[in-house]
């Protein structure tokens, strides 16, 4: 699976739109880009996952280049709740590669 | 709630001892992984189950370290001879396979493990 690149921690005030980077230069043509977040002490949360357009769902958006070599994730109005470790994730669709493999993500603090 | 269950939460352990986890996947969900975290990393992948087949381990499942699916549904992970060094969370994940785009992970909320 491709490697991905994350901040390691951002900021974002309450009630702004927080835009979550990572870059999967090496991504291939069957790769997804998934996005997890892990509250503290808790197990990973499932977000959105795209493979080349953008996707929008409750909890956000996923904006993918069209070259797809990096994709931003949107909390269009964060709340404290929102704080937590981000990982982007880039894994294969196809059938037999299971495994996430998890870097060591963005932790995000919104602020008050 | 009908998400991934995981029993015990929390379990403080003496070294030596055996422990055994217990992971019960969404219903319907015929993968069901496990994962291992330890502080301030991301989770790493150990094991996973298509229905009661283990289909793939990591070189982090020593010996010591034994998961089972016996019918297909639930599923346990036992440490025999716990060392300091297994502290960690485990993470018991599961999905539905057959999806057109492979298949989304969701996640229990993990068994904390500590070993004195």
């Amino acid at each position: 699976d491709a490697k991905t690149t994350q901040p390691p921690s951002m900021d974002c005030a309450e009630g702004r739109a927080a835009n979550l980077p990572c870059n999967h230069s090496t991504i291939s043509g069957n790769e997804y880009v998934y996005w997890y977040r892990q509250i503290h002490s808790q197990g990973p949360q499932y977000i959105i996952h795209g493979l080349k357009n953008n996707e929008t769902n409750e909890m956000a958006s996923l904006i993918i280049t069209e070259d797809r070599k990096s994709s931003t994730l949107i909390l269009p109005h964060a709340t404290l709740r929102d704080t937590a470790v981000y990982y982007c994730i880039v894994r294969s669709g196809a059938e037999g590669a299971q495994k996430l493999v998890f870097g060591q993500g963005t932790r995000l603090t919104i602020n008050p | 709630d009908t998400g991934v269950s995981q029993d015990p939460r929390h379990k403080i352990t003496k070294r030596g001892q055996n422990v055994t986890f217990r992971c019960d996947p969404i219903s319907e969900h015929n993968r069901l992984y496990w994962y291992r975290q330890t502080l301030g990393q991301g989770p790493e992948f150990l094991t996973y189950f298509q229905n009661e087949a283990q289909l793939e381990k990591s070189r982090l499942l020593s010996d010591r370290f034994s998961a089972e699916r016996p019918k297909g549904s639930f599923s346990t992970l036992e440490i025999q001879r716990t060392e300091q060094g297994d502290s960690a969370m485990y993470l018991c994940a599961s999905s539905l396979a057959g999806m057109q785009h492979g298949d989304t992970q969701y996640f229990g909320p993990g068994t904390r493990l500590t070993v004195l």
